[in-house]
């Protein structure tokens, strides 16, 4: 299994619920990552967990918290968004400090 | 600061012949240095990586080329495709491991 899966594909929120978007990797990497990425933008690093440890912040507001059960996977717990938080949101996972895979991304629309 | 840039938003090319896309990056403490290529609403995937040891990493279509003197990298593709038609990133590796992405240049293969 050489891939990162992501789910939900899309998902549609109000700016009161509380979702959360779900990650998986089985290819032994000890790296996690999630990413925020807008449209033709760069991915923006949100989060790392090496080692099922939360290593980087990248002081992401505190309406997204990441959360590593194990180490195969990776979840983002999502709770009163703003509209401007709408984008495709990208989990990435690496064996070491190198090539980082990224899973097909969450369409996330907050309305 | 923009350590890592794209200075071409877009790129056209006929079907067959040569795509070359370009990077430049600020930071001499970058040594690993990858593209990744992006269909709108998907994830990023990973296409070739160089170390800074090398000056040349090929892969099939691919070819990367680093430059360290003028800390320049850019990407052959060739024949292009209609299926290359997409968003191609460059990224570096930071000393901390995170990925810096260059701001990407879209290319547009005719057939």
């Amino acid at each position: 299994d050489t891939e990162v899966t992501q789910t939900p594909k899309h998902l549609v929120m109000g700016m009161t619920n509380k979702k959360s978007l779900k990650c998986e990797q089985h290819m032994g990497h000890r790296a996690m990552y999630w990413y925020k990425q807008k449209a033709k933008k760069p991915p923006e690093l949100m989060f790392v967990y090496s080692y099922e440890k939360l290593s980087i912040n990248e002081s992401v507001p505190s309406r997204f918290s990441p959360e590593c059960p194990n180490s195969s996977l990776l979840n983002l717990h999502l709770h009163a968004l703003q509209p401007e938080d709408s984008a495709l949101y990208l989990c990435a996972s690496s064996h070491g400090s190198r090539e980082q895979f990224f899973g097909p991304g969450t369409r996330l629309t907050v309305l | 600061d923009q350590q890592v840039k794209q200075n071409s938003p877009s790129l056209s090319v006929q079907e067959g012949r040569i795509s070359i896309l370009n990077c430049d990056y600020t930071n001499s403490m970058f040594d690993y240095f990858l593209w990744y290529k992006k269909y709108p609403a998907e994830g990023p995937t990973f296409l070739i990586s160089i170390s800074s040891i090398k000056d040349k990493n090929e892969d099939g279509r691919f070819t990367v080329f680093l430059n360290k003197s003028a800390k320049h990298l850019s990407l052959h593709i060739v024949p292009s495709q209609p299926g290359d038609s997409a968003v191609y990133f460059c990224a570096a590796v930071n000393q901390g491991g995170k990925l810096i992405f260059g701001q990407g240049t879209e290319l547009s293969v005719k057939p």
